[in-house]
């Protein structure tokens, strides 16, 4: 199974900030990556796909980048609606398997 | 619109068994993978299982793997999933979620909002 590893576990910034994100693979997973936003009380989100596509309703703040075991997700100007958990999910192999989540909070 | 509704969650003793199902609308079910994903509470992500556009292909996560069993009807538009032999570490909120392509390991680009399923004597 292949362990995904995010970090920081808690980024605490201010609104306007830049957000880096990071998701590291046990092995590689090619480009198959995606990210996902979770807010309190509501369901994922996919916010962007195979590295670096963005999903349909999000704005071009959020981009993500990587290939094989590196993976990041930047936020350019942190809006207050940008404070959530994100998760990383990497399909290459089964099973799927999903990091532990980075929580961006308000500094 | 995309509409995904899940059901059949509740409080089970362990050992015991449940059937999920998310009533899917809005988009030809039978042209997308589907995917099950769990989240106990306070705790992340995982996921659990998915099936293939016609049902002939399934997939899970080690935890579940011979406990629990996917399924599709594409003629009622809904996804299931059969939980036996439940363990009180099953305890969840249980997304049903749609496939962004038709393979089953395609990301999911639409989620229910969960059936809480509890796990306890």
């Amino acid at each position: 199974e292949i362990v995904l590893t995010q970090s920081p576990a808690t980024l605490s910034l201010s609104p306007g900030e830049r957000a880096t994100l990071s998701c590291r693979a046990s092995q590689s997973v090619s480009s198959y990556l995606a990210w996902y936003q979770q807010k309190p009380g509501q369901a994922p989100r996919l916010l962007t796909y195979d590295a670096s596509n963005r999903a349909t309703g999000f704005p071009a703040r959020f981009s993500g980048s990587g290939s094989g075991t590196d993976f990041t997700l930047t936020i350019s100007s942190l809006e207050p609606e940008d404070f959530a958990v994100y998760y990383c999910q990497q399909r290459n192999n089964w099973p799927l398997t999903f990091g532990g989540g980075t929580k961006v909070e308000i500094k | 619109e995309v509409q995904l509704l899940e059901s059949g969650g509740g409080l089970v003793q362990p050992g015991g068994s449940l059937r999920l199902s998310c009533a899917a609308s809005g988009f030809t079910f039978s042209s997308y993978g589907m995917s099950w994903v769990r989240q106990a509470p306070g705790k992340g992500l995982e996921w659990v299982s998915a099936i293939s556009v016609d049902g002939h292909d399934t997939y899970y996560a080690d935890s579940v793997k011979g406990r629990f069993t996917i399924s599709r009807d594409n003629s009622r538009n809904t996804l299931y999933l059969q939980m036996n032999g439940l363990r009180a570490d099953d305890t969840a909120l249980y997304y049903c979620a749609k496939n962004r392509e038709s393979y089953p390991s395609g990301p999911n680009d639409y989620w229910g909002q969960g059936t809480l399923v509890t796990v306890s004597s």
